[in-house]
């Protein structure tokens, strides 16, 4: 059974840098789907960040001008999110996902990590 | 972007009832329609995808339908479990998949 874990520090800076993974565990990431970030806060609701494959191929929603990075590290079978210049706004939970994207209408993001609370102040 | 629409933004039913929410894209999305289903203190978790298709472990008392621009998530008899935030979410546009801004279920 796959299972999803977020983990990274709690408590960011404003301008500093966010650095989450999450770590995939009851399936390879070199097994296929994407992988991705959504995020939760009470003034925006559910977000879509970004998703990322085996091979590095990203996707990014473009909402958040080019702060998010998404890598994968499929050695250590896990991926990570990094956002820069963070402001009170990217105070969220952070939930690291697995996604189907075929292209098709069964799109979706099946399995949900348990989500990590990260507060932006200073 | 696609905007995502649902009504009610809360509700409170009975146990037994029948309960629909409702959610609207601001263009046509075919069927690339998600409904989550979210507990306090919990991740969402998926109920149905592809508008209809129910995954595998939910109770049949959840049912999806819609095409286009119009869709509902109706429970046919309300449980205490269901007490939640229901959550839709569009995927036509890819890459940018989009949320509706949650309906809050609650038992009286």
């Amino acid at each position: 059974q796959v299972q999803l874990q977020e983990s990274g520090p709690r408590l960011v800076k404003p301008s500093e840098t966010l650095s989450l993974t999450c770590i995939v565990s009851g399936f390879s990431i070199n097994n296929g789907h994407y992988w991705g970030w959504i995020r939760q806060s009470p003034g925006k609701g559910l977000e879509w960040i970004g998703s990322i494959n085996h091979s590095g191929s990203t996707y990014y929603n473009s909402s958040l001008q080019s702060r998010a990075t998404i890598s994968v590290d499929t050695s250590k079978n896990h991926f990570s999110l990094t956002l820069t210049s963070v402001t009170a706004a990217d105070t969220a939970i952070y939930y690291c996902t697995r996604d189907l994207r075929n292209g098709y209408n069964t799109d979706s993001s099946d399995t949900w990590g348990q989500g990590i609370l990260v507060t932006v102040s200073s | 972007d696609i905007q995502m629409t649902q009504s009610p933004s809360s509700l409170s039913a009975s146990i037994g009832d029948r309960v629909t929410i409702t959610c609207r894209a601001s263009q046509s999305i075919r069927r690339n329609l998600n409904w989550y289903q979210q507990k306090p203190g919990k991740a969402p978790k998926l109920l149905i995808s592809a508008a209809s298709n129910l995954q595998s472990g939910v109770p049949s008392r959840f049912s999806g339908s819609g095409s286009g621009t119009g869709f509902t998530l109706t429970i046919t008899s309300l449980q205490r479990e269901d007490s939640a935030t229901y959550y839709c979410q569009q995927t036509y546009s890819a890459p940018t998949w989009t949320f509706g801004q949650g309906t809050k279920v609650e038992i009286k």
